[in-house]
């Protein structure tokens, strides 16, 4: 198994809701990803679990908030968001968080209304 | 700091041919470099990745060559197919503490039957 799986594949949120976008993967990586891409370029570094530690955050606002429960799972709980918050949300995970290959989800459409 | 430039922005062939996307960088003290494909509205897709010790790498029709001294990296592409068509992106691994992702802006590639 290869795969990075995200749910929901689309959102639409209301300003004063809060969900929750889901990350699993069953490779055995131990370094997880959150990206936020906004259209026509490239993705942006949010944070980043290693071991199942938050070891990167990258200034993301606290309506942000990521959660890693296990190895396997990572993830984003979002509050109180702004429409420039309308974004493809990809998850990422690699075997240690070294030198290595990167393997993307699917990525989670999110729109903020 | 380290930028990472992508020619030429957008790339119409006919299929069949061969064809050669550029990625340029300004700072040859990297870790690696990577080439991810992403179709439109999906995640990304790591194609090759070359470590900063080797000079090219090759999966199928797919060839990536790395010259650090010059800053610069071809992802050559063989008998062009409908299929190809996306968005290719390089993105280059810094080297030191932070080695974090630095991206291109991607070339968008469509291959006409």
């Amino acid at each position: 198994d290869t795969e990075v799986t995200q749910t929901p594949k689309h959102l639409v949120m209301g300003m004063t809701n809060k969900k929750s976008l889901k990350c699993e993967q069953h490779m055995g990586h131990r370094a997880m990803y959150w990206y936020k891409q906004k259209a026509k370029k490239p993705p942006e570094l949010m944070f980043v679990y290693s071991y199942e530690k938050l070891s990167i955050n990258e200034s993301v606002p606290s309506r942000f908030s990521p959660e890693c429960p296990n190895s396997s799972l990572l993830n984003l709980h979002l509050h109180a968001l702004q429409p420039e918050d309308s974004a493809l949300y990809l998850c990422a995970s690699s075997r240690t968080g070294g030198d290595e290959k990167l393997f993307f989800g699917s990525g989670t459409q999110l729109s903020v209304l | 700091k380290q930028e990472v430039t992508q020619i030429p922005a957008a790339l119409s062939v006919p299929e069949g041919e061969n064809l050669v996307l550029n990625c340029s960088f300004t700072d040859s003290a990297i870790y690696n470099l990577q080439w991810f494909r992403q179709d439109p509205g999906k995640g990304l897709t790591s194609l090759l990745l070359i470590q900063s010790s080797q000079r090219e790498q090759t999966s199928g029709r797919l060839n990536a060559s790395l010259d650090k001294s010059s800053g610069r990296s071809t992802l050559y592409i063989a008998a062009s197919q409908p299929g190809d068509s996306a968005t290719y992106l390089c993105a280059v691994k810094e080297a030191g503490n932070n080695r974090k992702l630095i991206w291109g802006l991607g070339t968008s590639l469509a291959v006409n039957p």
